[in-house]
């Protein structure tokens, strides 16, 4: 049974580019959860996602950033024109229903040149 | 509002000693209360929770960790530290339904 995956593990970009960071949650969970990690800090909440639905956004930056987790495919956690602030580890978590444990991927390390 | 605070960034042991990991949290409401590991380049893996049943939590690998209201804290232990507890530590409390707020971080060195 696999476990949330996570793609890329790593990205570079350089400051104005496009980041997409995907996130395929465990078989059987239609919640996902985005997370961002600092260097240093522990993980901070962005955004709580069900399938068509943004359901808590209260997290992310009001600007440059969106998630969505289509009908059909992976969630999409993307970053528009990316700043060396931007440069963090992002974890997705998955569960099959609000209360449940989370369980989190390996991360996506972005880096911002 | 709730959060979590681990005392020191980094902690070191030597092998076969008790490993000690400190979290102080503060909630309005009956926390609960998570520890998950997460080891070079790999996502969080959960050690143990507690959901205010037994204040006294049982993990994996050997952790466990005790509730205590009066204190506000929720410490992590294990007896005999191993070279394989190398990671590091975070605490978490659930914030409604969903929502985890995590601590810094401690990192775990084990010495030979």
């Amino acid at each position: 049974n696999a476990g949330v995956m996570q793609n890329p593990r790593h990205l570079v970009r350089r400051r104005g580019q496009e980041a997409r960071l995907r996130c395929s949650p465990m078989k059987g969970h239609s919640h996902v959860y985005w997370y961002r990690q600092l260097p240093e800090e522990g993980l901070k909440f962005m955004v709580y996602l069900q399938k068509e639905n943004i359901i808590d956004e209260s997290g992310m930056p009001k600007e440059r950033f969106s998630a969505e987790f289509p009908k059909e495919g992976p969630s999409i956690l993307r970053i528009q024109q990316v700043v060396r602030g931007d440069s963090a580890a992002y974890f997705c978590a998955s569960t099959s229903s609000s209360y449940n444990e989370q369980f989190f991927g390996p991360g996506t390390r972005l880096t911002v040149l | 509002a709730q959060s979590v605070t681990q005392l020191g960034s980094h902690v070191s042991v030597s092998e076969g000693a008790l490993v000690l990991l400190r979290c102080n949290y503060s909630s309005s409401v009956p926390p609960y209360l998570f520890w998950y590991v997460q080891y070079p380049n790999q996502g969080l893996q959960l050690l143990l929770k507690y959901t205010s049943a037994a204040t006294l939590v049982k993990g994996i690998n050997g952790f466990e960790a005790e509730f205590k209201k009066s204190e506000t804290s929720f410490h992590l232990t294990k007896p005999s530290a191993h070279m394989s507890d190398a990671a590091e530590y975070f605490c978490a409390v659930r914030s409604g339904s969903y929502k985890l707020i995590f601590g810094s971080g401690t990192r775990l060195l084990v010495r030979p």
